[in-house]
This record gives C-alpha cells, sequence and structure tokens, in this order.
C-alpha cells in the first residue's frame, strides 16, 4: 500500500463548478499536508498548506484535512479555465526529511 | 525574493556528454533539493542539501553528481546519461529540514537525451 493515494484523473468539469480533489493517507503521524498545482512543463507551485486539522480557505480554495479519516481534500470554487493543471498533494514523512506526493489528479476546466 | 531560478530551461544531450544544471534561491533557504519527474508522475526525489552538506542520496545513480557551492546555488553534474534519464529536473528550497517545511519549487530543467 502507498503511503500516500491519490486518484490521477483525468478530471473534467464545466467552467463555475466547485471541484474537490482529495488524497488519502496510511501513516497516522503525518501532521503537515500541502497541496501543489502544476501546469503542463512548468515546476509545482504551493498552493495551500495545512497543519493537523480542520479547514483552511483562500480565495475559491480551500483545504480540508480529516485526520481521524486519514483523508485530506481541495475545493475550488467557482473554477476557471486557469485553474486547469494537475494537482498534487504532498506530505513530510515522519522526520521531515522527506515529503511523500500523491501522483496527481489532472484537471480539465471547459470554458 | 521568493523565487527559485534554474538554467538551463531545456538540454538535449549526447550519451557521452558531461553538463551541469544550475539551481539558484536568494530566500535565505538552508535545505535545497533535486527532483526528477517523469510525464504524468509525481515529483520522485533525488537528493538533499542541509546547511550545503549532503544530507540524502536516495541511491541515484553516480552518473549524477550533486554539487552545493554555497547556501544559494544548488549544481547537479552530468556524465554519461543514458536516453531514460530524460525528464523535467526540478529544483526546490525550503527553510530548513526540519518537518513540515514548505518546499518552493523552480521551473525546471527539461533534459533530453540522445
Amino acid at each position: 500500500q502507498k503511503e500516500v493515494e491519490q486518484d490521477p484523473g483525468p478530471l473534467s468539469v464545466p467552467e463555475g463548478a466547485i471541484v474537490s480533489l482529495n488524497c488519502t493517507y496510511s501513516n497516522s503521524a503525518f501532521q503537515y499536508f500541502m497541496w501543489y498545482r502544476q501546469y503542463s512543463r512548468k515546476g509545482p507551485e504551493l498552493l495551500m498548506y495545512t497543519y493537523s486539522s480542520g479547514n483552511k480557505e483562500d480565495g475559491r480554495f480551500t483545504a480540508q484535512v480529516d485526520k481521524s479519516s486519514k483523508y485530506i481534500s481541495l475545493f475550488i470554487r467557482d473554477s476557471q479555465p486557469s485553474d486547469s493543471a494537475t494537482y498534487l498533494c504532498a506530505m513530510p514523512n515522519t522526520g521531515g526529511f522527506k515529503t511523500i506526493f500523491g501522483a496527481g489528479t489532472r484537471l480539465f476546466v471547459k470554458a | 525574493d521568493t523565487e527559485v531560478t534554474q538554467t538551463p530551461k531545456h538540454l538535449v544531450m549526447g550519451m557521452t556528454n558531461k553538463k551541469s544544471l544550475k539551481c539558484e534561491q536568494h530566500m535565505g533557504h538552508r535545505a535545497m533539493y533535486w527532483y526528477k519527474q517523469k510525464a504524468k508522475k509525481p515529483p520522485e526525489l533525488m537528493f538533499v542539501y542541509s546547511y550545503e552538506k549532503l544530507s540524502i542520496n536516495e541511491s541515484v545513480p553516480s552518473r549524477f553528481s550533486p554539487e552545493c557551492p554555497n547556501s544559494s546555488l544548488l549544481n547537479l553534474h552530468l556524465h554519461a546519461l543514458q536516453p531514460e534519464d530524460s525528464a523535467l529536473y526540478l529544483c526546490a528550497s525550503s527553510q530548513d529540514q526540519v518537518g513540515g517545511r514548505e518546499q518552493f519549487f523552480g521551473p525546471g530543467t527539461r533534459l533530453t537525451v540522445l
């Protein structure tokens, strides 16, 4: 079993839709959770960073962590074609020396 | 300045060539990373430098040789690469290697080995 599981998609939605991206993880010791956005042929860009459980909102983006279920989510409201990218969840492993990435979900937002 | 820069953007090399990739950051970060990313896959960690010392080598073949000349610079020297080494090479930095630090990525160097 992988430490971090993420559905690679692709996920295709119409403009204006609410998008839900999810990851599950197996190690209950993980405490920090990140979402990166990666446009085609570019480096990943840090989008959201959360510690422990709860919600964090930044504009149209909301990151949610449920440590009891070992489940994290990223919600995008009023999705735009410019949101079309690959979204990677990531979390530092125990000890923090390495970051474990999910497989990345490819999102397409159609105008 | 919150940017990680990488040069060159693209590199094509033969299997007998020697080339270097460069990475620079001026955020005062003391941990720097090299990742390799194949198409439609997540980044794969190769090396980590912490306070200019190599702290992690993920069993990378010796044809890849990292170097950290100072706290702002990171190089990756390439020699006798194979076609399967063609990938996007990403540099990243973080404040330090303490657990939970966010990593900031550069735009990558797209390497093609002929």
